[in-house]
């Protein structure tokens, strides 16, 4: 299998605070990992591409010092939402690409819903 | 740029069979994914193609057609369990997944 998890599933934090999310590879090593988010009715867009022991390439729009991403390991990434505000309230998923196939398949986290009051 | 196009919503019956179609336009181009999506859950992995044909995966197929930047997934024998948002994607140049907007498929009795 290809399992990915994210933790926590769900966080409620204040205006202000920082967020951390993890995303890990269980059952394989990973070669990219990646961060996405989605509002409500609305598409998954990517926000950025990490490599292990690499920084993180972000998409346009996306602001690099308030989403740091780390990418420590093979089989961790993590996304930290700095000084988090109401409108960053959304559902963020992470992916991951086997290290061992070359393949373009993603294999998806379930996914860390994220409320800020 | 990247545009991904499909339909916002479609409804079908239990039993029947529906066809969901994308219409893509990428700067390169390495293949094409369906991803089936409940509410408030990640996307999972339905089908990938990348070269032109159609490719059968039980209930569920997926058609490419590179030169027309079109593709269609097929759900037969639909199941209520079916009733999700079917989310086309495409990896670019870049080797990232763009996604399009998901069309969500009701299944009514």
């Amino acid at each position: 299998g290809a399992v990915v998890s994210q933790h926590p599933s769900w966080v409620i934090c204040k205006s202000g605070t920082s967020v951390k999310i993890e995303c890990r590879s269980l059952d394989f090593q990973a070669t990219t990992m990646f961060w996405y988010r989605q509002f409500p009715k609305q598409s998954l867009m990517l926000m950025a591409t990490s490599n292990e022991g690499s920084k993180a390439t972000y998409e346009q729009g996306v602001e690099k010092d308030k989403f740091l991403i780390n990418h420590a390991s093979l089989t961790l990434s993590t996304l930290t939402v700095t000084s988090a505000h109401p409108e960053d309230s959304s559902f963020y998923i992470c992916s991951a690409n086997k290290r061992d196939r070359g393949t373009y398949e993603q294999y998806f986290g379930p996914g860390t819903r994220l409320t800020v009051t | 740029g990247q545009n991904i196009d499909q339909p916002t919503e479609m409804t079908a019956t239990e039993g029947a069979i529906v066809q969901i179609n994308c219409t893509y336009q990428t700067s390169g181009f390495n293949g094409l994914f369906w991803y089936q999506q409940h509410a408030g859950e990640a996307p999972t992995f339905l089908s990938y193609n990348v070269l032109d044909g159609l490719e059968e995966k039980g209930r569920f197929s997926s058609f490419l057609s590179r030169s027309k930047g079109y593709s269609y997934l097929l759900l037969k024998e639909l199941q209520m369990k079916d009733s999700a948002s079917y989310l086309c994607a495409v990896i670019g140049g870049r080797s990232t997944l763009t996604f399009g907007k998901g069309t969500m498929l009701l299944v009514s009795p």
